[in-house]
């Protein structure tokens, strides 16, 4: 059964401070990782997909690595608007995606 | 783009209720996933929808029942509803060549 476990559950940074976010996975054969920011009470954003490991992407703050087990979202000198839940779910083939339970990141001016 | 939209926002049903949700897909996307997403978790895969057919299932028993009109706009279906289906309920609209979904902002599920 494909897992998706993701690390810390929550995390709170200064402005400015720059971390990592994990997601460690197993999946029968990967098709594609996912990242999605969800804001409260909204569904979730897309925001990258990673395909094969030594892949990466980036966007504004944000970079999206991969390696055969694990990926990580690493956020750059973070302002309180990227404060939102973060996503990351793994699709094995065509069909279904399945996510963990994110880490919500709290970003303190 | 118009992208995905979901009625109504908010529903209260009582216990053993049936509940019907709404799903317009994002223009040019023909496939559509529902997933229920409890607070605090992630969301969990109920079934997908391709060109009218269901061709993905998640562990949800067969009172979760759902269809895909011409249009690609889906509807999901919810019979003898229970306390534990109290959750957001998305519907995510994608397509080959994007394929990441398009998530709508869900429906907020409350069964008392």
């Amino acid at each position: 059964e494909d897992q998706v476990t993701q690390s810390p559950e929550a995390l709170r940074l200064q402005e400015g401070e720059s971390s990592s976010l994990n997601c460690s996975y197993t999946v029968s054969g990967l098709r594609g990782l996912f990242w999605y920011r969800q804001d409260p009470g909204k569904g979730p954003e897309f925001l990258f997909t990673l395909y094969s490991a030594g892949e990466e992407k980036e966007k504004e703050r944000l970079k999206a690595t991969l390696t055969k087990k694990e990926s990580f979202l690493h956020i750059t000198a973070p302002k309180p608007e990227d404060s939102a839940t973060y996503l990351c779910a793994v699709r094995p083939g065509a069909g279904k995606s399945t996510f963990g339970d994110g880490t919500t990141l709290t970003v303190k001016p | 783009e118009t992208g995905v939209t979901q009625s109504p926002t908010h529903l209260i049903k009582t216990r053993g209720q049936q509940v019907t949700l709404r799903c317009s897909s994002q223009s040019g996307h023909n496939t559509v996933s529902w997933y229920q997403q409890a607070l605090g978790q992630g969301p969990q895969f109920i079934f997908q929808y391709y060109r009218e057919e269901e061709n993905g299932r998640g562990n949800f028993p067969p009172r979760f029942s759902g269809l895909q009109f011409p249009n690609y706009s889906s509807e999901l279906n919810v019979n003898a509803l229970e306390l534990d289906d109290s959750a957001l309920y998305l519907c995510a609209s994608s397509s080959i060549e994007q394929e990441g979904y398009t998530f709508g902002s869900g429906t907020r599920l409350t069964v008392v």
